[in-house]
């Protein structure tokens, strides 16, 4: 099975926002509601920020939305902060009934 | 609260079977899928594979012919087994409860 595609990095300034797409097929993404996306910061186990296209879990700050169209889904993350600098992955359920992930974009705040 | 506490040996040699063994503490075992993911030393995040909320199991393709991942729900645990293991399998491994709780990690290194 084929890697979704994210832009290897992404940049943006404290307090600006910023987004990330993840492009799949009519196999993944495009078929399924179950994209989510993942914050990896090296060394630590990796974080949910967004199950189901859009859902955030409890605890999980609003500044970060989730959507899709088409194949493509899309991570915003807006007020950008410090903290946020991290490794950013999409994942997806396939027909196969396997997980895809993205992959990765590096998120660096300036 | 739900913690998912991952061991198993962490330096093989190239041919051998990578063992690791994920329990669950603080949930219920049914209806959930248990997966495990891996991360090569500057690589992406990649899926081995899981048990999904019907006890079967599925595998990334390309490594379906050397994964098995089984559970034991009476114990609360799962388990990982990567036969024919070599270099290119030295990564840091996570066992999740898809996707919200997360092992530790677990960096298994393949060297003779």
């Amino acid at each position: 099975q084929s890697a979704l595609t994210q832009p290897a990095s992404v940049s943006g300034s404290p307090g600006q926002s910023i987004t990330i797409s993840c492009t799949g097929t009519s196999s993944d993404v495009g078929a399924y509601k179950f994209v989510s996306w993942l914050q990896h910061h090296p060394g630590r186990p990796p974080k949910l920020l967004i199950y189901e296209v859009s859902v955030r879990p409890s605890g999980i700050s609003d500044r970060f939305s989730g959507s899709k169209s088409g194949n493509t889904a899309s991570l915003t993350i807006s007020g950008l902060q410090a903290e946020d600098e991290a490794d950013y992955y999409c994942t997806s359920f396939t027909r196969m009934s396997t997980r895809a992930f993205g992959t990765g974009t590096k998120l660096t705040v300036l | 609260q739900v913690q998912l506490q991952q061991w198993g040996a962490g330096l093989l040699k190239p041919s051998e079977t990578l063992s690791l063994t994920c329990t669950v503490y603080g949930a219920s075992f049914s209806g959930y899928y248990w997966t495990w993911v891996r991360q090569a030393p500057g690589k992406g995040l990649e899926w081995i594979g899981e048990i999904n909320r019907s006890g079967i199991a599925n595998y990334n393709p390309s490594l379906k012919s050397r994964v098995t991942i089984s559970a034991d729900a009476s114990n609360g645990q799962f388990s990982l087994k990567l036969t024919s293991v070599t270099a290119a399998d030295t990564a840091v491994y996570y066992c999740a409860r898809w996707a919200i709780y997360w092992g530790q990690g677990a960096l298994v290194t393949v060297s003779s």
